[in-house]
């Protein structure tokens, strides 16, 4: 089955620096990359998604890359808040099954 | 309108008892999703359900797990003999459809305490 792995675990950065969590999944029939952020105590809610014929995607501070032949996608946020401090997963979807494999997550603390 | 919510938000029992947890998806969505997280760790998959085929359990951990779904409404996440490492928050998500890669909303979870 599909498998994916998310690096960092942890990323400490300084207020407007950027940041770069980086993905790699297993199964490549996978065409749907979706990232999610999490808070304290709540849900995870969607930030951002990118389909695989699509190779980038930007929201405002937040983009997306995703590179099929190597089967890895990474998130990079730019100019960083305090507010983007948070857990991000990175998550994979399609191929064999209709589940979304997530990975571990990324702790981000934005120091102000 | 509202999005998915979920009950209790906290849960407390005793090992050995049965739990049910409940989860009311976005109206209209057709799948629903169950996934545990333990503390400090990425989400687990438990099982889906959409519209009205036959559920996918394959990740369930034990016989001791157990969801149902009645149509495209409240769904119900049931542990029977809960164990100690039971202990995690549960959540729920729904989509619009399975296929294709459609957004997953989440509820705010229900955490679950086994003594």
């Amino acid at each position: 089955g599909e498998n994916v792995e998310q690096h960092p675990s942890t990323l400490s950065v300084q207020e407007g620096d950027s940041a770069v969590i980086k993905c790699t999944y297993s199964d490549s029939a996978s065409n749907y990359f979706p990232w999610y952020k999490q808070e304290l105590g709540k849900g995870p809610q969607l930030i951002i998604d990118i389909r695989s014929n699509v190779g980038e995607k930007k929201d405002q501070r937040i983009a997306v890359t995703l590179n099929k032949t190597a089967k890895h996608f990474s998130l990079h946020i730019t100019e960083t808040q305090p507010e983007d401090s948070a857990v991000y997963f990175c998550a994979a979807f399609g191929g064999s099954s209709y589940k979304l494999i997530f990975g571990s997550g990324t702790r981000l603390l934005v120091r102000p | 309108g509202a999005g998915v919510s979920q009950s209790p938000s906290n849960k407390v029992t005793e090992k050995g008892k049965d739990v049910e947890l409940r989860c009311d998806p976005i109206s209209g969505h057709t799948a629903l999703y169950w996934y545990r997280q333990r503390l400090g760790q990425g989400l687990e998959f438990l099982i889906y359900f959409q519209g009205n085929s036959a559920p996918d359990k394959s990740g369930l951990p034990s016989d001791r797990f157990s969801a149902e779904r009645t149509g495209e409404s409240v769904s119900t996440l049931t542990i029977q003999r809960t164990q100690q490492e039971d202990s995690a928050v549960y959540l729920c998500a729904s989509s619009l459809r399975l296929a294709g890669g459609s957004e997953q909303f989440f509820g705010p979870g229900t955490r679950l305490t086994v003594l």
